[in-house]
């Protein structure tokens, strides 16, 4: 049971490249988030999904694209990468609100660089 | 304005030693309240959660108490570990899938 996959876990672009980041989890989950941390602060909502086909814009949603074609997998996609970008990106994945307990798990993290 | 404030940012102690982590709240409506832990390079793992009728809740050595009245939390870890080193994040939820995260309390545990 791989519970919440994300790939790649290390990526430097230059800016103004384009990337895309998988999340993948197996849990059966209904919702899924997307969500940034940059040192010295907490993490902050990118966009998220309440299921499939469906997206919705979090905190910092600027800059990035999110789909959610399959249930299983979460996408998170940078256009053209600003140095702003620069973070560990983290997904993760909960249970429908009806389960209520609201529990996240989470991925082992992306690291992305842009120069 | 929804926030979760946690003290100490920093906290160092000596391995056996007991502590105490603060995450005070202004959340609302409130559905949950949740501590984290993260390891250095890790995602964030859940230790507790409380909904508004729990006081307190155990997980091994790290205990969680919940104060809704005063919109307060804390989580006491027993006899410290070397292990126990990490991020301690305090995140409550409104519900509907909308969390709002504490900056995190870093411990460093020294043999």
């Amino acid at each position: 049971n791989a519970g919440v996959t994300q790939t790649p876990k290390f990526r430097v672009l230059k800016t103004g490249q384009s990337m895309t980041l998988l999340c993948a989890q197996d849990m059966n989950h209904e919702y899924m988030y997307w969500y940034r941390q940059d040192p010295g602060m907490g993490l902050r909502l990118i966009h998220y999904s309440v299921g499939e086909g469906t997206t919705a814009k979090g905190e910092v949603p600027d800059g990035y694209n999110v789909s959610r074609l399959k249930k299983q997998n979460f996408l998170l996609g940078l256009e053209s990468a600003a140095p702003s970008q620069t973070s560990v990106y983290f997904c993760a994945s909960s249970y429908s609100r009806l389960a209520n307990t609201g529990e996240l798990f989470f991925g082992e993290g992306s690291r992305l660089t842009v120069l | 304005k929804n926030q979760v404030e946690q003290s100490p940012q920093s906290l160092i102690i000596l391995e056996g030693k007991n502590c105490t982590l603060q995450c005070n709240y202004t959340v609302s409506p409130f559905s949950n309240l949740r501590w984290y832990k993260q390891d250095t390079g890790r995602g964030p793992v859940s230790l507790t959660i409380m909904t508004f009728s729990e006081n307190t809740k155990s997980n091994g050595r790290y205990t969680a108490t919940l104060d809704a009245d005063t919109k307060q939390s804390s989580l006491h870890i027993t006899a410290s570990q070397l292990s126990d080193s990490a991020s301690y994040i305090c995140v409550v939820s409104r519900g509907a899938g909308k969390s709002t995260f504490g900056d995190g309390t870093t411990l460093t545990v020294k043999p």
